[in-house]
């Protein structure tokens, strides 16, 4: 069975940082992209950011380009968000998500999500 | 402002159908086969409904369906059931530079 599993939410001031990880099992890590969608408050579905299976491409929203940096460790099974410089406005549950192959969008499988909430 | 437009909330009885419209550009949802559609209960992740504008995960009841029209994609509901009561979202590559872009969701109620 294919699970992902955030962990490292919490509540951190602004501009300070937080880094997120998700813990992949019952599938073979290496061979998914991984994406990162995050969830405000009542809000809809945003994509923050996406890393090839090697970990040697990866993307990211306007929003957040220059402040999160997404990585992974394919020994590890396990993806990572970092998120320097946070603002009010990246309050959110973030999601991890495995890509479909060859499909940019179609995110098959999620995790249960990790709340970040920045506030002084 | 989301960059895939939905309506906010439709509804329907047991039994009917409903569709559920989202759109773009030609930027977006006009110049991709890359269209997706989620389906997300209170308190839970979203959860995959609809991939490549039409085809449907294993496990996904055949009354759910999407198409697409120029800068317009949809999801029909068939048969609607209890069970289909959640908030959709809609989603499309948008290119090189943006990627990927939701809707804002549309909360359907079955009466």
């Amino acid at each position: 069975e294919v699970q992902l599993v955030e962990s490292g939410g919490g509540l951190v001031q602004p501009g300070g940082s937080l880094r997120l990880s998700c813990a992949a099992s019952g599938f073979t890590f290496s061979n998914y992209w991984m994406h990162w969608v995050r969830q405000g408050p009542g809000k809809g579905l945003v994509w923050v950011s996406r890393v090839k299976t090697d970990g040697t491409s990866t993307n990211y929203a306007d929003s957040v380009e220059g402040r999160f940096t997404v990585s992974r460790d394919n020994a590890k099974n396990t993806l990572y968000l970092q998120m320097n410089s946070l603002r009010a406005e990246d309050t959110a549950v973030y999601y991890c998500a495995r890509g479909l192959f060859g499909d940019p969008v179609g995110f098959d499988s999620w995790g249960q999500g990790a709340l970040v909430t920045v506030s002084s | 402002q989301s960059a895939l437009t939905q309506p906010r909330s439709v509804s329907g009885s047991p039994g009917q159908s409903v569709t559920i419209s989202c759109t773009g550009t030609s930027s977006d949802i006009g110049g991709t086969k890359y269209v997706s559609w989620y389906q997300q209960r209170p308190g839970k992740a979203p959860k995959l409904m609809i991939f490549d504008v039409y085809k449907r995960p294993s496990g996904v009841p055949d009354r759910f369906s999407g198409s697409k029209s120029g800068n317009t994609a949809s999801l029909t509901i068939s048969g609607l059931q209890a069970e289909d009561e959640a908030d959709y979202y809609c989603c499309s590559y948008a290119g090189s530079s943006t990627f990927v872009v939701f809707g804002g969701g549309t909360q359907l109620t079955v009466l």
